[in-house]
């Protein structure tokens, strides 16, 4: 069975860094594109970006190129993403994702979500 | 690059059909057939639920169609049950190795 499982909610600082995972099992990581969504309190979804585990080739969204990182660990099955200085508009949930059929066009797999808070 | 258009809510009745929109541009909902859908029920994670503009993942019921005229896709889902009821998104290819999503469409089974 595919899962994507995401690490635990973090409660952190404006100014602050932070990286959250996603581990993969259940499929071939490095077969599939891994994507990072966002979802602000109450509103609706994002697409960030993905990255393909295999040569981690990486895309992202122009309204969060230059403002997160994209990155996979493909021998922990492993994909993240950080942040070098948050803000407290970065507080949402962020879902891991996985692409359709070797594409990252749509995602058929979700992770739980990452609950970020900042605040100070 | 703006979000895909959506209206905020719509309702049915049990057992009746509603249709959801979502309108784009040429650069992408009428640019590519690579518009999906996602139902996220509330408090749950979202669910694709159609992919390729009318493809649905094993699993999905044969209620949920999906289609696209122009710009505009649409969400159809037939005979509505009460679990139907929460938010469905739609995402497509937006060109230069970008999806967009919509804004969300709020479901309301009566």
């Amino acid at each position: 069975e595919e899962q994507l499982v995401q690490s635990g909610a973090e409660l952190t600082k404006p100014g602050e860094s932070l990286k959250i995972s996603c581990k993969a099992s259940g499929y071939s990581f490095t077969s599939y594109w891994i994507g990072w969504v966002r979802q602000m309190p109450g509103k609706g979804l994002e697409w960030m970006g993905v990255i393909y585990p295999s040569n981690s080739d990486t895309k992202y969204s122009p309204s969060f190129q230059g403002q997160v990182t994209i990155s996979a660990d493909k021998s922990i099955t492993t994909a993240y993403l950080q942040w070098s200085s948050l803000k407290a508009s970065d507080t949402a949930i962020y879902y891991c994702t996985k692409g359709g059929s070797g594409y990252y066009y749509w995602f058929d797999s979700w992770g739980q979500g990452t609950l970020v808070t900042v605040s100070s | 690059q703006s979000a895909l258009t959506q209206p905020a809510s719509v309702s049915g009745s049990p057992g009746h059909s509603i249709n959801i929109s979502c309108t784009g541009t040429n650069n992408d909902v009428g640019g590519y057939n690579l518009v999906s859908w996602y139902q996220q029920n509330p408090g749950k994670t979202p669910k694709l639920i159609i992919y390729e503009g009318n493809k649905r993942p094993s699993g999905v019921s044969n209620r949920f169609s999906g289609s696209r005229s122009g710009n505009t896709a649409s969400l159809t889902i037939s005979g509505l049950q009460a679990e139907d009821e929460g938010d469905y998104y739609c995402s497509a290819y937006a060109g230069s190795s970008t999806v967009i999503f919509g804004g969300g469409t709020k479901l309301t089974v009566l």
